[in-house]
């Protein structure tokens, strides 16, 4: 069982098109984060998020925490076949007193040109 | 030159094997990490370190093990490879704080036939 679900698992949509995918938990979250892979790469940090019902936008993409810190959401408008890949959320855990991320298994979005 | 390199990109290996993947950064964290992806499941910890003198087990460290041979390199050794063991891993660093993301290398695809 994962912490952090995200949903869909899979979205494939026409270029120019809106879309929003989500990260949710039954635990609070001090922060989390999302990022980015693409094939053949690590993934990469888009945003941070720490503060509960904050909102970060990164060019056409928008980030939500959730105002319980259970939950996030990333919007993207006009979506591009450039923001094809697969979307990580991810939040720090801590086994004693060490910090470590957990990971969801993220979406995997796939703009049609 | 990227900032976490990992060596090889790609390996095919027999069961039974033993075999030895490679991770070295530039950005002077003293936090890394294996992470193991698989279609579905995400990313899973496998192994992680705060500095050359301490070693943790992840959630997945069965058949596994780790050496931290310098602050910049962290490798991760399949003992004796098994198939369930196919799977994209991956090596990140980390500095110390709760906003700060992780930095990833690009993987490595492990093939165990």
């Amino acid at each position: 069982t994962q912490l952090l679900e995200q949903s869909p698992q899979f979205l494939s949509i026409q270029e120019g098109e809106n879309l929003t995918v989500y990260c949710n938990s039954s635990s609070v979250f001090s922060s989390l984060q999302w990022y980015r892979q693409e094939p053949g790469e690590g993934p990469v940090l888009l945003v941070t998020v720490v503060t509960g019902g904050e909102v970060k936008k990164l060019k056409r993409l928008t980030f939500q925490f959730g105002d319980a810190r259970k939950d996030s959401s990333l919007h993207i408008t006009a979506a591009q076949p450039g923001d094809t890949g697969l979307y990580l959320c991810a939040g720090p855990i801590f086994s004693g007193s060490a910090r470590q991320l957990t990971f969801g298994s993220g979406t995997q979005l796939t703009v049609l040109p | 030159d990227a900032d976490v390199t990992q060596t090889p990109r790609n390996r095919i290996t027999k069961t039974g094997k033993r075999i030895m993947l490679e991770c070295s950064q530039t950005k002077g964290h003293d936090r890394m990490y294996w992470y193991r992806q698989d279609p579905g499941l995400g990313l899973r910890l496998i192994y992680y370190s705060f500095d050359v003198k301490d070693i943790n087990k992840g959630e997945i460290s069965d058949g596994y093990s780790v050496s931290r041979q310098a602050q910049a390199k962290f490798s991760l050794s399949l003992e004796s490879a098994i198939p369930n063991q196919t799977a994209l891993y991956f090596c990140a660093t980390s500095d110390y704080g709760s906003s700060y993301g992780y930095t990833f290398g690009s993987g490595t695809r492990l093939t165990v036939v």
